[in-house]
């Protein structure tokens, strides 16, 4: 597709299970990013992969939050132990690998957790 | 730190008035600033960016200018339309690729 896509766009949880959370870039993307956007409030950052790697996961907010992308393109973001802080709205974005880029936005996946 | 600070919603305005919608920033160094708009039930886009101060992004009717002085990145339009009502983001990048992104600033735009 042309753009980023996301999958599920809406996900419930019960409090404790395990989510996954995939995120399809845009094709030659090297770059790619995972944000948290809590009702009211603008993205947070979490974590970012250039290619492969991880080069950034300085925003995961505890060890709960995994993330990977292990052939540089799809990325999966999963959340263990589930706990209902962690209801939120979860957006990938990607760009080209120059730094200050524009990000281009997938639609998110809106998680809650009962 | 990096931050951004948006005026806070919602705007509610008639069709045809002006718009401004603040947005400070707090960076080191020279960051790079953009505005991203939601519309409902879509992702974000970009709206509009500016890489070094004095520079004016502007698409669509918006305009922003990069005042480095006094921090800001100021969003303004001469005359709304209803398909502007939407939800719009500050934000900015300095090194590398981290966003900082303000609140958001709902718009809603009545006929």
């Amino acid at each position: 597709g042309a753009g980023v896509s996301q999958s599920p766009r809406y996900k419930v949880a019960k409090r404790g299970q395990d989510v996954a959370l995939r995120c399809d870039p845009i094709s030659g993307h090297v770059s790619l990013f995972w944000y948290q956007q809590a009702l009211g409030q603008g993205p947070e950052f979490l974590t970012y992969f250039q290619n492969e790697a991880q080069l950034d996961k300085s925003g995961l907010p505890s060890d709960r939050f995994f993330a990977e992308r292990p052939e540089g393109s799809v990325s999966t973001l999963k959340i263990q132990r589930t706990q209902q802080e962690d209801s939120a709205v979860y957006l990938c974005a990607s760009s080209l690998a120059t730094e200050k880029r524009e990000q281009f936005f997938g639609p998110g996946t809106r998680l809650t957790v009962l | 730190g990096n931050s951004v600070t948006q005026m806070e919603g919602p705007v509610t305005l008639s069709e045809e008035a002006f718009l401004t919608i603040n947005c400070t920033y707090t960076a080191t160094g020279y960051p790079s600033l953009f505005w991203y708009v939601q519309y409902p039930g879509e992702g974000l886009q970009l709206l509009l960016k500016a890489t070094k101060a004095d520079d004016k992004g502007s698409n669509k009717g918006f305009e922003a200018t990069y005042r480095k002085e006094t921090t800001s990145f100021h969003l303004e339009k001469g005359s709304v339309q209803v398909s502007d009502s939407a939800v719009y983001f500050c934000a900015l990048v300095r090194t590398g690729n981290q966003f900082y992104f303000g609140t958001g600033t709902s718009l809603t735009v009545i006929p």
